[in-house]
C-alpha cells in the first residue's frame, strides 16, 4: 500500500523559510516522479511543483519559482520542498503525491498533507 | 499556461440522477493528459481519472471520463450518497500543470 507522510508544516512570519519532508512506502520511489500541490483554507488545488524520478529536473509554478526548490533523496524514499521568501498567500495545506510513472505526473496517491502558516 | 474552466461551479442532484462535469482548456492538452479528483470536507483528493479515459485502482464503474483537445467531461452515472463532493480537473501534459476551480456536487 502506497504511505505518504509529510511534515514539517508550521507557523512562520512573512520573509521565513521552512522545509518540508514527505516520506514514502510501498513502492519504488525511486522510480516515480513526485509532485507538491496545496490548497489555501476554503480553495481549490493549485500545483506546485514536481520532479523526475531520478531528481535531476524540477518543475514549478510561476507563483514560487524563484523561492521553493524541490528535491529528493532516493536513498531515504523522501522527496522535499525549500520555501524560502515565505509570503501571506503561501498559506495552505501542502500535500505531497505520487506521480502517475512512465513520466507522467498526475497524483496518483496523495499524502494526509501538512499546514504552512505564514502570518506575524 | 493552459487555464482550466470547469462548469457548472455547483450542480445539484439527487440519489441515483446522472451527474455531467465539464472542464474545458484554454488550449489543447497535450497527449489527452487530463485527470480527475474527487475531494471530500478535510480529506485529501483522491484521484478518479487518468489519460481522460482511464479509471483509477478501485474506482467504481459508475464513474467515466471522455474528451478530447479542449473540452473534457466526468459522468456519474448514477450518484451514490457518497459521490457528493468537490472534482477537481487537472491537465498534465503541460507545464506548469494546472487544476481547473472545481465543481461542487451536492444534494438538492
Amino acid at each position: 500500500e502506497v504511505q505518504l507522510v509529510e511534515s514539517g508544516g508550521g507557523l512562520v512570519q512573512p520573509g521565513g523559510s521552512l522545509r518540508l519532508s514527505c516520506t514514502a512506502s510501498g513502492f519504488t520511489f525511486s522510480s516515480y516522479g513526485m509532485n507538491w500541490v496545496r490548497q489555501a483554507p476554503g480553495k481549490g488545488l493549485e500545483w506546485v511543483s514536481a520532479i523526475v524520478a531520478s531528481g535531476s529536473v524540477p518543475f514549478y509554478a510561476d507563483s514560487v519559482m524563484g523561492r521553493f526548490t524541490i528535491s529528493r533523496d532516493n536513498s531515504k524514499n523522501t522527496l522535499y520542498l525549500e520555501m524560502n521568501g515565505l509570503r501571506v498567500e503561501d498559506t495552505a495545506i501542502y500535500y505531497c503525491a505520487k506521480g502517475g510513472g512512465s513520466g507522467t505526473y498526475y497524483c496518483e496517491s496523495w499524502g494526509q498533507g501538512t499546514l504552512v502558516t505564514v502570518s506575524s | 499556461e493552459i487555464v482550466l474552466t470547469q462548469s457548472p461551479g455547483t450542480l445539484s442532484l439527487s440519489p441515483g440522477e446522472r451527474a455531467t462535469l465539464s472542464c474545458r482548456a484554454s488550449q489543447s492538452v497535450s497527449n489527452t493528459y487530463l485527470a480527475w479528483y474527487q475531494q471530500k470536507p478535510g480529506q485529501a483528493p483522491r484521484l478518479l481519472i487518468y489519460a481522460t479515459s482511464n479509471r483509477a485502482t478501485g474506482i467504481p464503474d459508475r464513474f467515466s471520463g471522455s474528451g478530447s483537445g479542449t473540452d473534457f467531461t466526468l459522468t456519474i452515472s448514477r450518484l451514490e450518497p457518497e459521490d457528493f463532493a468537490i472534482y477537481y480537473c487537472q491537465q498534465y501534459g503541460t507545464s506548469p500543470l494546472t487544476f481547473g476551480p472545481g465543481t461542487k456536487v451536492d444534494f438538492k
